[in-house]
């Protein structure tokens, strides 16, 4: 499997313009989380999905944020506007699910490397 | 809530020098535990998990064992290399909903 895919791998945009995120999951996992990480606050979950619905947003930092999982094998996190302080690496991740809640391994990708300028 | 804790770093050694990083946690219920590793412009990658008291988890030649009793997951290595030079990060997973909460990360060095 080739893992999870994200893109772009780097951005940069001005302060302002929107900007999408991409996430593939590994196929057949059915939950899908996305990070942001920066030296300041570190790793912190946004969001994420179960079976394509979101489960706990509490993560997602303002309305300028949000995320969509139209199908199993596809999420986005859009950004408007854009805001310097949001500079960051945002990573996807998924998971399985098992009968009865449990989760197994969150397998990470590479990461979006954003600079809001 | 859940938290975790890790030793600040950053840990510098030199090649084949023993490695602990320490790892405590606090959590509700009975976690599952993770060692994560970050190499230089890469995401993370799982390292070692275990999944209940007194579970030791293990990967190229490193160790880590759950232990309720002291709430901690300390990670070892008996003889570093200069390739293990990266970002550890110790994290614990709500079983039920998958959610991990990750330490702040320590960063290793190793000089040849």
């Amino acid at each position: 499997d080739a893992g999870v895919i994200q893109s772009p791998r780097h951005e940069v945009t001005e302060m302002g313009q929107e900007v999408t995120l991409r996430c593939k999951p590994i196929s057949g996992h059915n939950s899908l989380f996305w990070y942001r990480q920066t030296m300041m606050r570190g790793l912190e979950l946004l969001i994420y999905f179960n079976n394509n619905v979101p489960i706990d947003d509490s993560g997602m930092p303002e309305d300028r944020f949000s995320a969509k999982m139209p199908n199993a094998s596809f999420s986005t996190l859009k950004i408007q506007p854009s805001e310097p302080r949001d500079s960051a690496v945002y990573f996807c991740a998924s998971s399985m699910a098992l009968a009865g809640g449990s989760q197994e391994t969150q397998y990470f990708g590479p990461g979006t490397r954003l600079l809001v300028l | 809530g859940d938290s975790v804790t890790q030793m600040e770093g950053p840990v510098t050694l030199s090649e084949e020098a023993c490695l602990t990083i320490n790892c405590t946690y606090t959590a509700t219920g009975y976690p599952s535990l993770f060692w994560y590793v970050q190499y230089p412009g890469e995401g993370l990658q799982l390292l070692l998990k275990a999944t209940k008291a007194d579970d030791k988890g293990s990967n190229k030649g490193f160790e880590a064992t759950y232990r309720k009793e002291t709430t901690s997951f300390h990670l070892e290595k008996g003889s570093v290399q200069v390739s293990d030079s990266a970002v550890y990060f110790c994290a614990l997973s709500d079983r039920n909903t998958g959610k991990l909460i990750f330490g702040q990360g320590t960063t290793l060095q190793v000089k040849p």
